[in-house]
């Protein structure tokens, strides 16, 4: 069963520190996996996308990683700022020709002063 | 431009109600998408239009019309709801419908049927 998992489901953290959020996949066949950051009330934005070949990508303090063996990825974020604060979704997208996605359930990060 | 509007931003409509959706994009994009969320849940895929023409219909019930009027256009005609179709439909577009294509998400509107 295709499937994407998040974790954890909630994450409160202070600012300026740093925070891993995971994402596990038992996707098949695997195309490309994306962390989207959505705003509370708004659409999603998508923060960073991976292929099967790619390890590691970033986008300022953002930065994922992807081990398609284990299928894997991860979102590090760096010395976190209030404005971070936001439910960061992993989407990962089958290689059917399609537009079939996988959605997982999201973390919910909360920054604190 | 690289946003994707939406409006309205909020909607409450009674279940004998006729409303609709719409959402609009000037990028040259060629696929749109209509999703629903619930609170604390991801967007689940409703429809997506492709070149204009429906190409995914994931089983939404008829209560939900889809129209793609032009390839910036998309609405979404409503009819008959129920409470538990209360959430936030997002709106997406992608340049083609290829699979490395980013899609870009509306802001959403908030509905909420009573």
């Amino acid at each position: 069963k295709n499937q994407v998992e998040q974790s954890p489901q909630s994450l409160i953290i202070l600012e300026g520190k740093n925070c891993t959020l995971q994402c596990n996949y038992t996707v098949s066949p695997f195309s490309n996996l994306r962390w989207y950051k959505q705003d509370t009330g708004r659409g999603p934005v998508s923060l960073t996308i991976m292929t099967f070949s790619e390890n590691t990508k970033s986008n300022g303090r953002y930065t994922a990683t992807l081990d398609a063996d284990t299928k894997q990825s991860s979102l590090h974020i760096t010395a976190s700022q209030l404005s971070d604060s936001a439910s960061y979704i992993c989407v990962v997208r089958l290689n059917t020709g399609g537009f079939k996605t996988i959605f997982g359930a999201g973390t919910r990060l909360f920054v604190k002063a | 431009d690289t946003e994707v509007t939406q409006t309205p931003k909020h909607l409450v409509m009674g279940m004998t109600n006729k409303k609709s959706l719409k959402c609009e994009q000037h990028m040259g994009h060629r696929a749109m998408y209509w999703y629903k969320q619930k609170a604390k849940k991801p967007p689940e895929l409703m429809f997506v239009y492709s070149y204009e023409k429906l190409s995914i219909n994931e089983s939404v019930p008829s209560r939900f019309s889809p129209e793609c009027p032009n390839s910036s256009l998309l609405n979404l005609h409503l009819h008959a709801l129920q409470p538990e179709d209360s959430a936030l439909y997002l709106c997406a577009s992608s340049q083609y419908s290829g699979q490395g294509d980013e899609q870009y998400f509306g802001p959403g509107t908030r509905l909420t049927v009573t």
